[in-house]
């Protein structure tokens, strides 16, 4: 089956700071989603992006299908962006996702 | 504005009981998911239904069963549950399966 690779697996960052999560994927896909998982556990999606580049916020997200990847941009970090980022990506109505970067924000 | 609801929240469990998860969406959606999160594992579909009336296995389907009892509800049930199932057990929807997907709560499950 397809393989959903995130990097880097941890991050710990001050308050402030920018990050660059990445998320590759081993075969063409037909969409991909970025998700949040904050730490009580709740999932919220943050981008559902096949491709081309979305902002919403201190928050974008880019993904270049053709080269399997896809990258999510935080800026001006808050400690409420703590949490795990997770990609997930739709082949044969299946979605899969990825094991997560987890994200400490230090005040 | 209820969502995904999922039921029970918290469960114990002695191995080799039975119980069913349930998970209902009010948003008329078409696909509905199945998924379990373990540490350092992310999220792993168990199983899936496209639209009603069909089933599908994921990546980690067996010891469980599905019922996707119309379009609303699609259950999860562990027939006789291991301590390999202790886990945290996500449902989800979407207005069908290339589209944005919204998560349920989650469901703490513990089999001891």
């Amino acid at each position: 089956g397809i393989q959903v690779e995130q990097s880097p697996p941890d991050l710990i960052l001050q308050e402030g700071a920018n990050s660059t999560l990445r998320c590759n994927f081993s075969d063409s896909v037909n969409n991909l989603q970025w998700f949040h998982q904050n730490p009580w556990g709740q999932l919220i999606n943050l981008f559902y992006i096949p491709s081309g580049t979305k902002q919403n916020g201190r928050l974008s997200a880019t993904t270049v299908a053709t080269e399997r990847y896809s990258l999510l941009y935080i800026s001006s970090s808050q400690t409420t962006d703590s949490g795990v980022y997770f990609c997930a990506v739709l082949r044969d109505d299946k979605i899969i996702f990825g094991k997560g970067t987890r994200l400490h924000i230090l005040p | 504005n209820a969502g995904v609801t999922q039921t029970p929240k918290f469960q114990v469990l002695k191995t080799g009981q039975s119980m069913t998860l349930q998970c209902a969406q009010d948003m008329n959606h078409n696909s509905m998911y199945w998924y379990r999160q373990d540490p350092g594992m992310g999220l792993r579909l168990i199983y899936y239904s496209a639209s009603e009336g069909t089933t599908d296995k994921g990546e980690v389907p067996n010891g469980y069963n599905v019922s996707r009892l119309n379009k609303r509800e699609f259950s999860l049930r562990l027939e006789s549950a291991a301590p390999s199932q202790t886990s945290v057990y996500f449902c989800a929807s979407s207005i069908s399966s290339g589209n944005t997907i919204y998560f349920g709560e989650g469901s703490w499950l513990t089999v001891v």
